[in-house]
């Protein structure tokens, strides 16, 4: 079962801009959308933005996620050191009747 | 504050079962009226669905590396969900989430096999 493809790694700035990708197909990511979800070494992961877009409450506004066809985007604007992690996208998969998660980008602010 | 709490992982041999259990607790999470899931991770690896569950407990999933080993089910009345594994592999070796998946997560429980 093919999970949605991400990069590795993304090295940026303090205070800059970031944007994760995350591509899958016409089944998951272009059908219903996909979710980003946040991972700090020896947590769980904690959901940074629904299918539709939208954060749950008390996630930052510096975290924006789109669409655009089969690829879903991330944006963390301002950069701050707290945003290291690893980061994971995930679409419900129709054809699998279950979800596909990407292999995770590791984030790291210089 | 809503909180899922998985229990029941351990150290079991190859061949072996184990049957992982999560409560739900805390307000504004309507456990009944969400489709449940189990995630799996690897130490230092990535997130793998493993099994989803509706609503009404009759309809489940499984990923292929699940399917004939691992049955997926809840008790809406204590809202709890189980994951019963049988035939455990060195391969299923990981921790495993009790989650929404585009909600609440817990905080795992470690299923290790090993001789």
């Amino acid at each position: 079962q093919a999970g949605l493809t991400q990069p590795p790694s993304v090295s940026k700035g303090l205070r800059q801009t970031a944007t994760l990708t995350c591509t899958g197909n016409s089944n998951n990511v272009g059908n219903e959308g996909a979710v980003w979800l946040q991972q700090n070494q020896g947590h769980p992961p904690k959901l940074l933005s629904y299918r539709n877009n939208k954060r749950p409450s008390g996630i930052s506004e510096r975290f924006s996620a789109s669409r655009s066809g089969n690829t879903a985007s991330l944006t963390i604007s301002g950069l701050q050191p707290e945003d290291e992690a690893d980061y994971y996208c995930s679409a419900w998969d129709s054809s699998l009747s279950g979800w596909v998660f990407g292999g995770g980008t590791k984030l790291t602010v210089l | 504050e809503v909180q899922l709490v998985e229990s029941g992982g351990g150290v079991v041999q190859p061949g072996g079962s184990l049957r992982l259990s999560c409560t739900a607790s805390g307000s504004g999470f309507k456990f009944s009226e969400t489709w449940m899931h189990w995630v799996r991770q690897v130490p230092g690896e990535g997130l793998v669905w493993v099994s989803r569950i509706d609503k009404a407990g009759s309809g489940t999933s499984y990923a292929d590396s699940a399917k004939g080993r691992f049955t997926i089910s809840r008790d809406s009345a204590k809202n709890t969900l189980y994951l019963q594994m049988n035939s455990l592999r060195v391969e299923d070796t990981a921790v495993y989430y009790c989650t929404a998946v585009d909600g609440y997560w817990g905080q795992g429980t470690l299923v290790t096999v090993s001789s």
